[in-house]
């Protein structure tokens, strides 16, 4: 069973803050992690697929890192805003579950003015 | 389709009776997963489809659940004998090689 971790479970930030999640994964066997955001009544959005130890992605204000030797993944949020509201989600595909994503129960945060 | 489509958006259904839920991934999509959100759980993973393979059905909760996707393209997941354990918000994806997912609005199944 693959176990995926995420902390905190929520946060709640004030706009202006920046704020980072962490995503922990089994360190054996990698293959990818995905982070997506989540906003309430809406479907999942892809952010990053990072695939390569030490890679660091950026999306806007948003940005994560991935360590797959020790296997975390920091996403961070600069200078929060109310729009970035959200439960982030990371996943986790090793090489022996071909394309399947394992979700681990996600960071909600909250961004109030 | 320019996204995936799920439908119906919301189900009410009373407990015993059969539910279909019906997924139109991306035109192209060689992938389409299902996934399910029960309150207060992580998403979790029912079963996998990809090209001609045999899909991937080791996610499924019981052998009241069945997919089916016909012609590799639209997906069909049947519950039969709804028990109220069942109800959550059941998400359609699609994913061309090793992309990220495209998700559907979901389904959210309530059995009474």
């Amino acid at each position: 069973i693959l176990n995926v971790e995420q902390s905190p479970q929520s946060l709640h930030v004030q706009e202006g803050d920046s704020t980072n999640f962490t995503c922990s994964f089994p360190s054996s066997n990698f293959y990818a992690l995905h982070w997506y955001r989540w906003e309430t009544a809406k479907s999942p959005e892809a952010l990053f697929v990072m695939t390569l130890n030490g890679d660091e992605k950026k999306k806007g204000r948003i940005s994560a890192t991935l360590n797959t030797k020790e296997g975390y993944s920091y996403l961070y949020i600069k200078g929060s805003q109310p729009e970035d509201s959200a439960t982030y989600l990371c996943a986790f595909i090793n090489t022996g579950t071909a394309s399947k994503l394992t979700f681990g129960t996600g960071t909600r945060l909250q961004v109030t003015l | 389709g320019a996204g995936v489509s799920q439908s119906p958006s919301n189900k009410v259904t009373e407990k015993g009776k059969d539910v279909e839920l019906r997924c139109d991934p991306i035109s192209g999509h060689t992938a389409l997963y299902w996934y399910r959100q029960s309150l207060g759980q992580g998403l979790e993973f029912l079963i996998y489809f990809q090209g001609n393979s045999a899909p991937d059905k080791s996610g499924l909760p019981s052998d009241r659940f069945s997919a089916e996707r016909t012609g590799g393209s639209v997906s069909t997941l049947t519950i039969q004998r709804t028990q109220q354990e069942d109800s959550a918000v059941y998400l359609c994806a699609s994913s061309l090689e090793q992309r990220g997912y495209t998700f559907g609005s979901g389904t959210r199944l309530t059995v009474v």
